[in-house]
C-alpha cells in the first residue's frame, strides 16, 4: 500500500462544477503541499499546509488540513478548463528530522474539465 | 532566465548508450533533487543533494550516477540503461534549512530507453 493515497484517481466535470479531491496518510503529516502537473511537464507549487486545521486559498483552489494532520483536501470551486491537469499531494512523512524537503507523493489525481 | 531548467527535455537512448541529464536552477536555492516519475506510479525520490554533498541515495541502480559541482547545476549520468529505466526524469530545487521551503520543479527529461 502506498503511504500516500489521492482519491479520486480521475474525475470529469462539467466546467463550472465544484469538485473536491482527497490526500490520506496513515502517518502524520508534517507539512502537506499540493502541486499540479500538466501532462509530460513538471510540477508547479500550489499551497503548502502544515498546522492541523489550517486552510488556504489561492484564487478558486481552497486546501485544507485536518485536525489529525493526516488527510487534506483540495477544493476547486467553479471549475475552469484552465483547472485541467494531474494534482499531486506531497508529504514529508518524517519527524521533521531532515532540513531539506524529502517529499513523498500520492500517485495523482488526473482532472478534466468539459467546457 | 528564472526557475529550474531541464535539459534535454526529451532523449532516446540505446540499452549501450551514455548520456547526461542537465538540470540549472536560478533560485538561489542550496538542495537539489532527482525525481523520477513512472506511468502510473507515484514520483519517486531517486537523489538529494544539501549544500552540494549526496545526502540520500534510495537504493538506485549504480546505472544512475548523479553529479552536483555546484550548488546551481546538478547532473545525471546514465549508462547501461534498461527499458524500465523510461521514465520522466524530474530535477527540484529547494532552500536548505528552512523545512517547509516548497520543492520547486523543472519541466523534466523525457527518456525513452530502446
Amino acid at each position: 500500500s502506498q503511504e500516500l493515497e489521492q482519491s479520486p484517481q480521475s474525475l470529469i466535470v462539467q466546467e463550472g462544477k465544484n469538485l473536491t479531491i482527497n490526500c490520506t496518510s496513515s502517518k502524520t503529516l508534517y507539512g502537506l503541499y499540493w502541486y499540479k502537473q500538466k501532462y509530460g511537464e513538471g510540477l508547479i507549487f500550489l499551497m503548502m499546509l502544515q498546522k492541523g486545521g489550517e486552510e488556504k486559498s489561492h484564487e478558486k483552489i481552497t486546501a485544507k488540513l485536518d485536525e489529525k494532520k493526516q488527510q487534506s483536501s483540495l477544493h476547486i470551486t467553479a471549475s475552469q478548463p484552465s483547472h485541467a491537469g494531474i494534482y499531486l499531494c506531497g508529504a514529508d512523512m518524517g519527524a521533521g528530522g531532515t532540513s531539506y524537503g524529502k517529499l513523498t507523493f500520492g500517485q495523482g489525481t488526473i482532472l478534466t474539465v468539459h467546457p | 532566465e528564472t526557475g529550474v531548467t531541464q535539459t534535454p527535455r526529451h532523449l532516446v537512448m540505446g540499452m549501450t548508450n551514455k548520456k547526461s541529464l542537465k538540470c540549472e536552477q536560478h533560485l538561489g536555492h542550496n538542495a537539489m533533487y532527482w525525481y523520477k516519475q513512472s506511468a502510473k506510479k507515484p514520483l519517486e525520490l531517486m537523489f538529494v543533494y544539501s549544500l552540494e554533498e549526496r545526502v540520500e541515495n534510495n537504493s538506485v541502480p549504480s546505472r544512475f550516477s548523479p553529479e552536483c559541482p555546484n550548488s546551481s547545476h546538478l547532473f545525471l549520468h546514465l549508462h547501461t540503461l534498461q527499458p524500465e529505466d523510461s521514465a520522466l526524469y524530474l530535477c527540484a530545487s529547494s532552500q536548505e534549512g528552512f523545512p517547509n521551503s516548497p520543492l520547486h520543479f523543472g519541466n523534466g527529461t523525457r527518456l525513452t530507453v530502446t
